[in-house]
């Protein structure tokens, strides 16, 4: 079975500075990894996500995260943040073979913006 | 929310009462998802459904059935409703089955359980 943890469930940046969420999985296959985004009284969004195409991904809104195999590793990150950034990200992970596309999401990260 | 609609967007009801929310989709999708969302446990999956009358239990089923008589229409009941079922609800949608495909939201639904 695979898992997902989110470290930190809430994280205050100041608008101009750098944005890091980061999020450790578990799975005893290779994973597919993604990023949603959660806005006030919204569905999730897809910000991203890793397929083994390539280890570092690039998704909407400026956002990115690289795939580290040897640290069980998908950081979020972005180099400036906006206020419009601030909702809460969820990372989840998907396997192959017969799972039927389920995810399994981590426990949600919270981000603040200050001016 | 790619054409998914869930129904109703808020609901209080009471203890040990039947409660019924619907997934409606317009895009064909084939496999459907009830998700529950609580904080600090993100989302957890309820039950899902890989095509007509084919469904399955997910990680916190207990409590829950689901059904789908139609591709656009996925049901989710709570049989006897408790507070601890108390959550924001939220249907998603994919077109394939493949692993790697990213899932649409609803919009979802805020279950009170007094």
């Amino acid at each position: 079975a695979q898992s997902v943890t989110q470290l930190g469930s809430h994280v205050s940046v100041s608008e101009g500075a750098l944005v890091l969420l980061r999020c450790n999985y578990s799975s005893s296959v290779p994973p597919y990894l993604f990023w949603y985004v959660q806005y006030p009284n919204q569905g999730l969004q897809l910000l991203l996500k890793y397929t083994s195409a390539a280890t570092l991904v690039k998704g909407i809104n400026g956002f990115e995260a690289e795939f580290k195999k040897s640290e069980t590793s998908f950081h979020l990150t972005k180099p400036s943040a906006h206020m419009s950034d601030a909702a809460e990200y969820f990372c989840a992970v998907s396997v192959g073979g017969t799972s039927y596309g389920k995810l399994t999401f981590g426990q949600g990260t919270i981000l603040t913006v200050h001016p | 929310d790619a054409g998914i609609t869930q129904s109703p967007r808020h609901k209080v009801t009471e203890t040990g009462t039947p409660v019924t929310l619907r997934c409606h989709q317009t895009e064909n999708h084939r496999y459907m998802y009830w998700y529950r969302q609580d904080p600090g446990h993100g989302l957890r999956l309820i039950h899902y459904s890989y095509g007509v009358k084919d469904t399955d239990k997910g990680e916190v089923s207990d409590g829950y059935s689901v059904s789908r008589s139609k591709t656009e229409d996925f049901l989710l009941t709570l049989e006897s409703a408790t507070s601890s079922q108390t959550s924001v609800y939220f249907c998603a949608a994919k077109g394939g089955g493949s692993s790697n495909e990213k899932l649409f939201f609803g919009s979802g639904t805020q279950l009170s359980v007094l």
